[in-house]
C-alpha cells in the first residue's frame, strides 16, 4: 500500500521559516509527479505546489510563489517544502499527495502536518 | 485559471437516501473531473476519476457523470459512513490544480 508520511509542521512566528518533509514508500517514487496541498482550518483544499518526477518542472500557486520552494530527493524517496516569510494565512494542514498521470488525478494523500503561523 | 463551483455547499440527508452533488467548471474540462471524500481530521480520499471511473475499493453506490462543464456525484443509498465533505477537482489544465469549495453532507 502506498504510504506518504509528512513531518516538520509546528508553530512558527510570522516571517519565520519551516521545512516540511514527506517520506514516500511502497511505490516507485521517482516515476511520479508529487504535490503539496493545504487546508486552512475549517476551509477547503488549496493546491500549493507540484514537482515533476525528475524535478525538472516545478509549479507554485500565486499565493506562495517567491516564498515557498518545493524539492525532492528520489534516492531518499522524499519530498520537501521549504516555507519562508510565513504569514498567518499560511496556517493550514499541509498534505503531500501523489499525482497519477494515467488517471489524471491525485490518487494518494498523506495524513497531513499542521503548520501554525502565530506570534 | 479554471474555477470550480459545487452545489449545494451543504446538504442534509438520511441513511438510505439518494443524493446528488453538482460541480460546474468555468470552462469546458472534457472529462477531467475527479471527486474526493474527506472525513473530519482525515486526508481526502479519491472516489471517482475522469468523471465516471470508480477508484478501486470504492463502493459501487458512488457514481459520477458529466462532461464539458457540468458534473454530478451520486450516492445511490446513503450509508452512515458516507457523511463527510465532498470535493470536486479539475485536472484538465494544470497547474494550477483547482478544487471546488466542498459540499458537506450531514445527517
Amino acid at each position: 500500500e502506498v504510504q506518504l508520511v509528512e513531518s516538520g509542521g509546528g508553530l512558527v512566528k510570522p516571517g519565520g521559516s519551516l521545512r516540511l518533509s514527506c517520506a514516500a514508500s511502497e511505490f516507485t517514487f521517482s516515476s511520479y509527479t508529487m504535490n503539496w496541498v493545504r487546508q486552512a482550518p475549517g476551509k477547503g483544499l488549496e493546491w500549493v505546489s507540484s514537482i515533476s518526477s525528475s524535478g525538472s518542472y516545478i509549479y507554485y500557486a500565486d499565493s506562495v510563489k517567491g516564498r515557498f520552494t518545493i524539492s525532492r530527493d528520489n534516492a531518499k524517496t522524499s519530498l520537501y517544502l521549504q516555507m519562508n516569510s510565513l504569514r498567518a494565512e499560511d496556517t493550514a494542514v499541509y498534505y503531500c499527495a501523489r499525482d497519477d498521470y494515467s488517471s489524471s488525478c491525485i490518487d494518494y494523500w498523506g495524513q497531513g502536518t499542521l503548520v501554525t503561523v502565530s506570534s | 485559471d479554471i474555477q470550480m463551483t459545487q452545489s449545494p455547499s451543504s446538504l442534509s440527508a438520511s441513511v438510505g437516501d439518494r443524493v446528488t452533488i453538482t460541480c460546474r467548471a468555468s470552462q469546458s474540462i472534457s472529462s477531467y473531473l475527479n471527486w474526493y471524500q474527506q472525513k473530519p481530521g482525515k486526508a481526502p480520499k479519491l472516489l471517482i476519476y475522469t468523471a465516471s471511473s470508480l477508484q478501486s475499493g470504492v463502493p459501487s453506490r458512488f457514481s459520477g457523470s458529466g462532461s464539458g462543464t457540468d458534473f454530478t456525484l451520486t450516492i445511490s443509498s446513503l450509508q452512515p459512513e458516507d457523511f463527510a465533505t465532498y470535493y470536486c477537482q479539475q485536472s484538465y489544465t494544470t497547474p494550477p490544480v483547482t478544487f471546488g469549495q466542498g459540499t458537506k453532507l450531514e445527517i
